[in-house]
């Protein structure tokens, strides 16, 4: 079957660094998205990669190793508007978008 | 970047009625547009992929005749929950493609069914 793991929580510090880890198994692999998530409101967009490597975007980087199925998220100089759900999701080989469960991140003062 | 319009943003309505939500692109044209729900706390669940001008694709597990869709255009995709019941309270969220590298999402619309 297919599946993306992420951790369900984290919490950080306000301008502290964070890293939000995901790894998927699935049938193909067409890209992998990051998407910020506030509460009872719609994702955004963050990043999107498909070639191995660091894809850098102001204070969020995106990583991505094809062959561990891994990436990870990276969050600096941290903000208490970054408090929120992000979600992980790779287009597999049907360019269908599976998605994460989400890692909630809680910024604390 | 591109815009997906969803309306509307709430809705509340009596067990046995139907619903309407709206997805549009407003400067794009797409033509496949996503439906989505998520429960709280959970990860947005793929139901149906819209195809202008075609019949949409459900996933496993939605019933096609409850939850109808149609993409009448372009930049128009509409989901009509049908004779809804409290269990079909949900978040519901659209998106849309440009290109393969991003997916826009519509604002969201929560429906409650009482």
């Amino acid at each position: 079957g297919q599946n993306i793991d992420q951790p369900t929580e984290m919490t950080a510090t306000e301008g502290a660094i964070v890293q939000i880890n995901c790894t998927y198994q699935t049938s193909g692999f067409n890209g992998l998205f990051w998407y910020q998530q506030h509460a009872g409101e719609a994702p955004t967009f963050l990043s999107y990669n498909v070639l191995d490597g660091l894809e850098e975007k102001g204070r969020f980087s995106s990583f991505l190793s094809r062959s561990k199925g891994y990436s990870y998220l990276l969050l600096k100089e941290l903000q208490m508007k970054d408090s929120a759900s992000y979600l992980c999701a790779v287009r597999d080989s049907n360019y269908q978008l599976i998605w994460g469960a989400g890692t909630k991140l809680i910024i604390k003062p | 970047g591109a815009v997906v319009s969803q309306h509307p943003s709430w809705v509340i309505c009596k067990s046995g009625t139907s619903v309407k939500i709206e997805c549009r692109s407003l400067d794009f044209q797409a033509t496949t547009m996503f439906w989505y729900r998520q429960f709280p706390k959970q990860s947005l669940m793929l139901m149906a992929t819209s195809n202008e001008g075609s019949k949409a694709t459900y996933e496993q597990g939605v019933e096609k005749d409850k939850f109808l869709i149609n993409h009448a255009s372009l930049t128009l995709s509409t989901l009509t929950v049908t004779s809804a019941h409290p269990e079909d309270s949900s978040f519901y969220i659209c998106s849309a493609s440009v290109r393969a590298t991003e997916a826009f999402f519509g604002q969201g619309t929560r429906l409650t069914v009482v």
